[in-house]
């Protein structure tokens, strides 16, 4: 098993531009979330998605953050514009549906924006 | 809402030395608890996790009991080696219709050789 694959591992941007963060999950697994990590506010989840469908996007900070998943083995996180606070690593994350299944987490994308 | 606590950091302790990571949670109904650590560069990974009142988690030789009368989850190692340094999150997981995992804020550890 290859594990949550994340790419880039490292993306530079200047403001104002589009980034796109991809994500495959574990294959079989049926849950996929997303988290951003900051020193300040730590590891915050912004989205998860449940067979595809996105379930609580409440954590998603603005508009300018968008999440899909088209099909099961993959997903984007994608803001657009870009701005310096968006400056953190991002992770997917995978799990079966029992609350009792731990997350499997990628090696996530340090984004860094000028 | 379900939260959880932990000790701030950073820890540092000499190698051998024991180790406690304080965690406490609140939640309604009987939740997963779970240790994940994170090192440097990589994404969080599973440690240990518990699934109901008394249940002792181990690995790699940390364990934890799930605690519901004190609804503690503390992180313990009887030898820290200079390899554990790393940041360690507690957590806790219920299903409400859907699930999320809430993390704590992790705790940095440091070892000294």
């Amino acid at each position: 098993d290859a594990g949550v694959i994340q790419s880039p591992r490292h993306e530079v941007t200047e403001m104002g531009q589009e980034v796109t963060l991809r994500c495959k999950p574990i294959s079989g697994h049926d849950y996929l979330f997303w988290y951003r990590q900051t020193m300040m506010r730590g590891l915050e989840l912004l989205i998860y998605f449940n067979n595809n469908v996105p379930i609580d996007d409440s954590g998603m900070p603005e508009d300018r953050f968008s999440a899909k998943m088209p099909n099961a083995s993959f997903s984007t996180l994608k803001i657009q514009p870009s701005e310096p606070r968006d400056s953190a690593v991002y992770f997917c994350a995978s799990s079966f549906t029992t609350d009792n299944s731990p997350l499997h987490f990628g090696n996530g994308t340090r984004l860094t924006v000028t | 809402g379900n939260s959880v606590t932990q000790m701030e950091g950073p820890v540092t302790l000499s190698e051998e030395a024991f180790l406690t990571i304080n965690c406490t949670y609140t939640a309604t109904g009987y939740p997963s608890l779970f240790w994940y650590v994170q090192y440097p560069g990589e994404g969080l990974q599973l440690l240990l996790k518990a699934t109901k009142a008394d249940d002792k988690g181990s690995n790699k030789g940390f364990e934890a009991t799930y605690r519901k009368e004190t609804t503690s989850f503390h992180l313990e190692k009887g030898s820290v080696q200079v390899s554990d340094s790393a940041v360690y999150f507690c957590a806790l997981s219920r299903n409400t219709g859907g699930f999320k995992t809430i993390f704590g804020a992790g705790t940095r550890l440091f070892v000294k050789a």
